[in-house]
């Protein structure tokens, strides 16, 4: 079964910081993994998606890395914003299922 | 698109009644999932229809829970009778196809049971 895992579970950082989150995999063989927010009392929206093909996505001043081979993915976060604090999930998606991480909180301080 | 919706978005209720929590995926979307969040053990997958088929219920809890979807716009999870470690975040997601795609979130159901 897969198992996905998130380090650090809380990371609290100044603003203006880069920082980077991590999520570890056990199965490589999935279809994509998905980096989500979830703000406190609101579900997961989803930030990037990368395919198992790709290596890398970036939106805005998020880059997510892939390295299927190693059951490895970051999420990089650049000159990091109060507005940034929430909690990062990550996900694989297998083809039958999605298997989530336990996330990792952030703390941009201002 | 309106996106996933569900509801009621709170509900507290008394330990032995009944829960029915409802949620409308995204129009077109072929698989529908219902999760389970707590603090203690995070996101849970508790069943997921795939063409208004369920495919794996594997995550049910007990027969307490069970899970309907009717036609393509419309699921229903149930608790009966529902027990105070039932309170949680439900969340429904959809997604267009099960592989290669975003799965998208309901903004949730938060369940107190006392």
């Amino acid at each position: 079964k897969q198992e996905v895992t998130q380090i650090p579970a809380a990371l609290s950082v100044p603003e203006g910081e880069n920082l980077v989150l991590n999520c570890s995999f056990t199965d490589s063989a999935i279809y994509n993994l998905q980096w989500f927010r979830q703000d406190p009392g609101k579900g997961l929206t989803s930030l990037l998606l990368i395919q198992s093909s790709q290596r890398e996505q970036t939106s805005g001043r998020l880059n997510a890395s892939l390295d299927k081979s190693s059951g490895r993915s970051t999420l990089y976060i650049a000159a990091s914003q109060p507005g940034d604090s929430a909690t990062y999930l990550c996900a694989v998606n297998t083809g039958n299922q999605f298997y989530f991480g336990t996330g990792t909180s952030l703390t941009v301080i201002p | 698109d309106a996106g996933v919706i569900q509801s009621p978005r709170h509900e507290v209720t008394e330990m032995g009644q009944e829960v029915t929590l409802r949620c409308k995926p995204i129009s077109g979307h072929n698989s529908l999932f219902w999760y389970r969040q707590t603090m203690m053990r995070g996101l849970e997958l508790l069943i997921y229809f795939n063409n208004n088929v369920p495919i794996d219920d594997s995550g049910m809890p007990e027969d307490r829970f069970s899970a309907k979807m009717p036609n393509a716009s419309f699921s229903t999870l149930k608790i009966q009778p529902s027990e105070p470690r039932d309170s949680a975040v439900y969340f429904c997601a959809s997604t267009p196809q099960l592989s290669g795609n975003t799965i998208y979130f309901g903004e949730g159901s938060w369940l107190t049971v006392v």
